[in-house]
């Protein structure tokens, strides 16, 4: 079956724009996290979802950063009056339930350049 | 805070050698997982082995198995009989078993693991 998607794929914004990155998740899957990952450093957590409840916001590095899912599928990252450190890539992931024992399945993730 | 420390930045093998990359963690909880993660160049991470902390055996996945150290807090992987196709970044990742709920994966810097044909 499909894969988690994300869109775009790569995003150059200048400094002081807002930006949404948008995350499909393998359907009928619980949970939802977003990762951010600098260049050459390890994914680092950013938040989660279970369904529509976010339930863990705390590696989100400033007020700047807003994470939705509305419907408990599709979910929305939005970094608002973007800064050049938060140039990265975007990772997504998703698994079937909440807990280490269901696999996290990555997306592809967004390229963010901001200039 | 978990951490998760891989010393190795970069790692060079001859095709079908085997080669064993290093992890260590630090952690004050006793229930949690371990995991192995490869990021090809293409970027899409893809779960390579896991290993739960209350198991002694170590975990094993065709040609990947773990040296698991608990009391070292050590977690390396080892590749048989490399593969051209395991060139990648291999990240060692940590999680909290918090009885269903998930913190997020803790992730080390990285590995990059080159196999020479």
């Amino acid at each position: 079956g499909a894969g988690v998607s994300q869109s775009p794929r790569y995003k150059v914004a200048k400094r002081g724009q807002d930006v949404a990155l948008r995350c499909d998740p393998i359907s009928g899957h619980v949970s939802l996290f977003w990762y951010q990952q600098a260049l050459g450093q390890g994914p680092e957590f950013l938040t989660y979802f279970q369904n529509e409840a976010q339930l863990d916001k705390s590696g989100l590095p400033s007020d700047r950063f807003f994470a939705e899912r509305p419907e408990g599928s599709v979910s929305t990252l939005k970094i608002q009056r973007t800064q050049q450190e938060d140039s990265a890539v975007y990772l997504c992931a998703s698994s079937l339930a909440l807990g280490a024992l269901y696999e996290q399945y990555f997306g592809p993730g967004t390229r963010l350049t901001v200039t | 805070a978990q951490t998760v420390t891989q010393s190795q930045p970069e790692m060079s093998v001859q095709e079908a050698e085997t080669v064993t990359l290093s992890c260590t963690y630090d952690t004050s909880e006793n229930n949690y997982y371990l995991f192995w993660y490869k990021q090809p160049p293409s970027r899409q991470m893809i779960l390579v082995i896991r290993q739960e902390a209350y198991k002694q055996q170590n975990a094993t996945e065709n040609r990947f198995s773990v040296n698991f150290q608990k009391a070292a807090k050590s977690f390396s992987l080892k590749i048989s009989d490399s593969q051209l196709g395991d060139t990648a970044m291999y990240f060692c990742a940590f999680m909290e078993d918090s009885g269903g709920g998930a913190d997020g994966l803790t992730f080390g810097k990285g590995t990059h693991l080159i196999i020479q044909p």
